[in-house]
């Protein structure tokens, strides 16, 4: 069965570096998000990405943040100067074409991303 | 604010028992996922709905747009089903989505 995989399981950085945060979708999906979800607290949405541009993004998704598919295969989130603050989990979900308010999302595994 | 409530916050049901977990949504919406994460962290899709009722198996999803409610239940309740169940909706119009919460079930054998 076709699966969304994130790599890696778990990212730590220091405060002020880059990070990557890489996702496979599913190969025929066209609809790509990027959430998050702070230890304890409820999940986030922060990107949605379609026809190679953004969509939608929330109030969290400042300017530290970018996403690129830089191929046809990879879905990536870059943060650009992590903070203290940026340290959770970070899911990748992706959805296929069509009516999109029809079609449910897979999610990937997650990536942990701890920011010292 | 909280555009997405859940209730109730934890609930322990015996195994076997029926239940119910509530969502209750403030803004317009084109679409509500209820999702399942798991101990280890990793979710789960398990309804997306717009209207009506939807069946998989022991589970159960419902929405009244009008009352901007839905509710999941769990028929037979086993074990393996504790876990977080999370509502979510999709905003109308855009591709935005706000979650609740979560619920967390723990069923004991």
């Amino acid at each position: 069965e076709p699966e969304v995989t994130q790599t890696p399981s778990h990212q730590v950085t220091q405060m002020g570096q880059e990070v990557i945060l890489r996702c496979v979708p599913i190969s025929n999906h066209l609809y790509f998000y990027w959430y998050r979800q702070i230890l304890g607290q409820k999940v986030e949405f922060l990107v949605s990405f379609y026809n190679n541009e953004i969509s939608e993004k929330s109030e969290i998704f400042d300017d530290q943040f970018s996403v690129e598919r830089p191929d046809g295969s990879n879905f990536t989130l870059k943060i650009r100067s992590t903070k203290l603050e940026d340290s959770a989990m970070y899911f990748c979900a992706s959805k296929g074409g069509g009516d999109s308010s029809y079609n449910e999302q897979f999610f990937g595994p997650g990536t942990r991303l701890t920011v010292l | 604010k909280n555009e997405v409530e859940q209730s109730p916050q934890n609930l322990t049901a015996q195994e076997g028992e029926f239940i119910t977990i509530n969502c209750s949504y403030s803004v317009g919406i084109s679409a509500l996922h209820w999702l399942q994460q798991h101990p280890g962290g990793g979710i789960v899709s398990l309804f997306m709905l717009s209207s009506g009722k939807k069946k998989h198996g022991r589970l159960i999803a419902t929405i009244n747009i009008q009352e901007k409610h839905s509710s999941l239940h769990i028929t037979a309740s086993h074990p393996r089903d504790s876990a977080v169940y999370i509502c979510a909706v999709r905003l109308e119009p855009g591709n935005q989505f706000y979650f609740g919460t979560g619920t967390s079930l723990t069923v004991i054998p």
